[in-house]
Parts: structure tokens; sequence; C-alpha cells
């Protein structure tokens, strides 16, 4: 089946630093999808991508599709302590009547304030 | 909009004993999903509901049983827990609009078990 390789797994960093995560697939996806999980909370969607070496960005959060369509990497500029959580990618190959998404495992990110 | 609900936020079972989680979403969206997160395994997806009326096998589906009740909800079983099923669930939605071919997936704030 397909997998997601996401890396790092975790992070220390200070405030104001900037982070940089990404995820590697052995197969193509159609769609990349960054979310963010809060302790005790549910995902929360940050970025979609929809199209190979489609760069977007929200607000200090910045993401890029792949242009092999097997990668995808986010981005954080001048982090903050809220950015604390767990960032998880996520690959949806669509089509026909498949939806599934496949989930990387997650970095875990801490900020020092 | 609540957007996606479940109930309970949290449930301690012994070993055999059953119960099932339920989830609703308020977006009127046609997909509904059903993920268990375990540390370091990320999300795995046990059931989903492409659409009412309808449902089919995820990653982990042994030892699980869903309801698509109407389009609002979606009810996830365990029918004999088991420790291994210790894990904090999460049910999502999805529009899956026939006229789009992406979808992005909602979540609630899900359910933490433990089974004893």
């Amino acid at each position: 089946g397909q997998q997601l390789n996401q890396s790092p797994q975790s992070m220390f960093i200070q405030e104001g630093e900037d982070v940089s995560m990404n995820c590697t697939s052995s197969s193509i996806f159609n769609t990349w999808l960054w979310y963010k999980q809060d302790p005790g909370e549910g995902p929360v969607l940050l970025i979609a991508l929809y199209k190979a070496g489609e760069l977007t960005s929200n607000g200090r959060l910045t993401a890029q599709f792949g242009t092999t369509r097997k990668d995808s990497f986010l981005n954080i500029s001048a982090s903050i302590p809220s950015d604390v959580g767990i960032y998880f990618c996520a690959g949806q190959l669509s089509g026909g009547s498949n939806y599934k998404l496949t989930f990387g495992k997650g970095t875990l990110l801490t900020v020092n304030p | 909009n609540a957007g996606v609900t479940q109930t309970p936020k949290f449930q301690v079972l012994k070993t055999g004993q059953s119960m099932t989680l339920q989830c609703a979403q308020d977006m009127n969206h046609n997909s509904m999903y059903w993920y268990r997160q375990d540390p370091g395994m990320g999300l795995r997806l046990i059931y989903y509901s492409a659409s009412e009326g309808t449902t089919d096998k995820g990653e982990v589906p042994n030892g699980y049983n869903v309801s698509r009740l109407n389009k609002r909800e979606f009810s996830l079983r365990l029918e004999s827990a088991a420790p291994s099923q210790t894990s904090v669930y999460f049910c999502a939605s999805s529009p899956r609009a026939r006229e789009i071919t992406t979808d992005t997936q909602y979540f609630g704030p899900g359910t933490r078990l433990t089974v004893l």
C-alpha cells in the first residue's frame, strides 16, 4: 500500500526561528494536505495543495506540492509558542470511488519562548 | 456550525465490553470516516462511508463495525473490546461532491478510549 515518510519526527526550536518539514511518498498523489493537531484536539487543516509545483501560503505557513507529485514540504516562518503541536501531511489519490487519505506519522514541534 | 462532533470524549472499558462511538456533522457532507490514532503510528483509517447508505473497510477494520445512520451520523461499534483497541478515535467528514475532483476532510475532537 501507499506509504508516507514524514520528517523530522520531532523538532525543538527557539521562538522566532524558521521551521521546515517534509513528506515523501512511494507513489504519486493528486492532492497534498497539511494538518496541525493541538494537544487533546483533532487535526485542523492548514493548507491544501491540488497541483504539482503549486506553492501556497497561509500567513506564516508556506507549503509546496512537489513536481514529481511524490513529495511536499511545509515551512513555518518566525515561529511563535502557539505553533507547538503535531503537524501531519496527508496525500490523496482521487479518482473513481477512491478519496481516501494516507497520513504521515507526524512531526512534533516544540517552540521554546 | 458545530462542524464534526463526537461523543463521548473519554471512555474506559473492560475487556469484552461493547460500546458505540457516536459522530455527527452539520456541514451537509457526503462522506464520513473513522480513524484511530496511536503513538508513533499517525492516523489509520478504520472504516469510511463514501455516501449515505454505503460503508467500506479501511486499513484496520478488524474488531469494529460501523453504521451510517443517515447523512449526518456515522457510528463506530466495538462489539468485544480488547486492550489493543486502546486509542484515540477520530471521526471526519468531507464534502465529496460529484463536481469536484479533490476532497478535504474535517476532523472531530476525538474520543479517548482505554480498554483495561
